[in-house]
């Protein structure tokens, strides 16, 4: 049984445009929310984060919107860049452990 | 500075034989993990450890081992390479209730199993 569920599975936006990929997760115990950046044959690596106490977390282009009663989250990309495409990961987890991935979404930004 | 490596990087095998990819971190996180990515399932988790000696089964752990003797490092052994063991497996370290819970991974091990 998947914990945390992703949509879309890709997603192809102009370059300048606004990714938004969205997760939906079921355990009420999750206290942390990542969200990891894959570039081929590359490692995920931590992009942005955020804790059920807040409802939103920016940085830079990239932003957290939590909705802790709908058990909702998702990565907004503003200005998207080419240099964006690469597959993006949602995840939850409780207090540092296992991470519970959603299976992904693929990014595309075109010139 | 402090990292994760994984080796081998690429490995083909074959059916029936035992393999061990190495994970070694240097940040000397209590917690350490395995997954495996593949294509339409995302990241799975295989085993886990929260400090040595411990070791936890994940989603998809038949057919895979790990053993915990040191902070530094967490072989995933598979007994009996099979099929549809061939995947890209990732390592990753972090600390628990720390303020970030943050997990760095390794490049991963792309493994072939024929």
């Amino acid at each position: 049984q998947q914990q945390v569920k992703q949509s879309p599975q890709s997603l192809i936006v102009q370059k300048g445009g606004i990714s938004i990929i969205n997760c939906a997760y079921e355990n009420t115990a999750f206290d942390y929310f990542p969200w990891y950046q894959q570039f081929p044959g590359k490692g995920p690596a931590l992009l942005i984060a955020i804790r059920p106490d807040v409802s939103e977390k920016k940085e830079g282009r990239f932003t957290i919107s939590f909705n802790k009663s709908a058990k909702q989250f998702s990565l907004h990309i503003m200005d998207s860049q080419p240099g964006d495409s690469a597959t993006y990961f949602c995840a939850a987890s409780h207090s540092g452990y296992a991470l519970n991935f959603g299976k992904g979404t693929s990014l595309l930004v075109t010139p | 500075d402090a990292e994760i490596t994984q080796s081998p990087r690429h490995k083909i095998t074959e059916t029936g034989r035992q393999v061990t990819l190495a994970c070694h971190q240097t940040w000397n996180h209590n917690n350490m993990f395995w997954y495996r990515q593949d294509l339409g399932h995302g990241l799975r988790l295989i085993h886990y450890s929260y400090g040595v000696h411990d070791t936890n089964k994940g989603e998809v752990s038949d057919g895979y081992s790990v053993s915990r003797s040191n902070t530094e490092d967490l072989p995933l052994t598979l007994e009996s390479a099979a099929s549809s063991q061939t995947s890209v497996y990732f390592c990753a370290s972090g600390l628990s209730g720390s303020s970030t819970d943050t997990q760095y991974f390794g490049p991963g091990t792309r493994l072939t199993v024929l």
